[in-house]
């Protein structure tokens, strides 16, 4: 299995201020088809997952600009330009290029 | 906008079975990929279970291999899991998914005597 290891798994921020989160996969990401399956995801307390990147660097509908997604290969980074209040929560990313379909360890947001 | 509900979970001894539902609506659930995501209390997400549309059979997860079985009933718009010969580690909140973007809001199932 692709073993997904994301740092840092708690993270402090400042809000208004940029911060990012790296994931890490065991195996390259790129998919026979030339594809590379990334996704990042947000659980914000008490609701269910909420995907906000897909292959790598595209924003799903209703994703703020404040969020970014970058990397290939094997190595992948979510950035915040800003972070905001309404950031807070835990992000996963996620391979999608072999089954079975492996998570991070989850990434903690929290306010200072 | 597609919505998804889930139901089935709840109290099982180790070793019984529960079958888990997920009405879907506001799509084309014959032609959409499914699946199911669970989630131990306090801990990450584990993609369990995933069926193309087209014919394909669904593939599972090892931890879950040979006891859950995914099933769809296109006529009721329903996504099903079976779930046989419970352990204590299938504890967990069990997400209906839409591809990877739209997701229910889960049930809880827990094994215990």
């Amino acid at each position: 299995d692709v073993v997904m290891t994301q740092s840092p798994l708690s993270l402090p921020v400042t809000l208004g201020q940029p911060a990012s989160i790296s994931c890490r996969s065991s195996q390259s990401l790129v998919h026979s088809d030339g594809n590379t399956y990334l996704n990042w995801f947000q659980q914000r307390p008490g609701q269910s997952p909420r995907r906000l990147i897909y292959q790598v660097s595209n924003r799903d509908s209703g994703v703020p600009d404040r969020f970014s997604g970058s990397g290939s290969g094997t190595d992948f980074t979510l950035r915040f330009s800003k972070v905001e209040a309404e950031d807070v929560g835990v992000y996963y990313c996620l391979q999608g290029t072999q089954w079975p379909w492996t998570f991070g360890q989850g990434t903690k947001v929290e306010i200072k | 906008e597609a919505q998804l509900l889930e139901s089935g979970g709840g109290l099982v001894q180790p070793g019984g079975s529960l079958r888990l539902s997920c009405a879907a609506s506001g799509f084309t659930f014959s032609s959409s990929a499914m699946s199911w995501v669970r989630q131990a209390p306090g801990k990450g997400l584990e993609w369990v279970s995933v069926i193309y549309r087209g014919g394909s059979s669904p593939l599972y997860a090892d931890s879950v291999k040979g006891r859950f079985i995914m099933s769809t009933d296109s006529s009721k718009n329903t996504l099903y899991l079976q779930m046989n010969s419970l352990r204590g580690e299938d504890t967990a909140i069990y997400y209906c998914v839409k591809g990877k973007t739209a997701w229910g809001q889960g049930t809880l199932v827990t094994v215990s005597s």
